[in-house]
């Protein structure tokens, strides 16, 4: 069956990076498109990043172009984030999730992200 | 950017009763391939979330019938025609593919 699991969070000092890991099984996550929603403490769902089918293109929130980077390795069924230059305002469960839009979407069950001193 | 707007924010109901959402967009959610990509999602407290309606007004698999999506342009509603326990949690609306937006959610809960 479908499932989605991500790791990879932990605790970061700001101004480091972190690596994000999405780990697809029971399906070809090239062939979906591929997100990444994140939700801070106590607050709502904010969309990150999003690879396309066949990884022809990938989108990203105002608040993470520039730092954050999604990826995806065929040979893994993974997808990545690679997040670089944190802030603690980045301090948030990071879910990864397929197709939002249209076919048929699952969702992860998150990794904690902390950005702290 | 599109910003998606949702009322109320908070919606104590009786078990059994209706309930309605509205979400807003800040511009029409008219795709250049004509369809409309506004959905619904639903999070349970301490649960990831879950989609309940794509384009509108499809009701994913496995989501129970009382509920419903309508709209269009820029006006879109979710109603749930009997509530059920099971049912409280924070419900979501999303825009996409101008970039992706959900709104800020509404908190579902029992009288």
């Amino acid at each position: 069956q479908v499932q989605l699991v991500e790791s990879g969070g932990g605790v970061v000092q700001p101004g480091r990076s972190l690596r994000l890991s999405c780990a697809a099984s029971g399906f070809t996550f090239s062939k979906f498109a591929m997100h990444w929603v994140r939700q801070a403490p106590g607050k709502g769902l904010e969309w990150v990043a999003v690879i396309s089918h066949g990884a022809s293109t990938k989108y990203y929130a105002d608040s993470v172009r520039g730092r954050f980077t999604i990826s995806g390795d065929s040979s893994k069924n993974t997808v990545y984030l690679q997040m670089n230059s944190l802030r603690a305002e980045d301090t948030a469960v990071y879910y990864c999730a397929r197709s939002l839009l249209t076919m048929e979407n699952f969702w992860g069950q998150g990794t904690l992200v902390t950005v702290s001193s | 950017d599109v910003v998606m707007t949702q009322s109320p924010l908070s919606l104590p109901v009786t078990l059994g009763q209706p309930a309605s959402i509205s979400c807003r967009s800040s511009q029409s959610l008219v795709y250049s391939d004509g369809n409309t990509y506004l959905s619904w999602f639903q999070q349970r407290p301490g649960q990831s979330p879950r989609r309940l309606i794509y384009k509108v007004s499809n009701r994913d698999s496995g989501v129970p019938d009382r509920f419903s999506g309508s709209g269009s342009g820029t006006d879109f509603t979710l109603k749930i025609s009997r509530v059920e326990a099971e049912d409280v949690g924070v419900y979501y609306c999303m825009q996409g593919p101008h970039g992706f937006t959900f709104g800020p959610g509404t908190k579902v809960d029992i009288k």
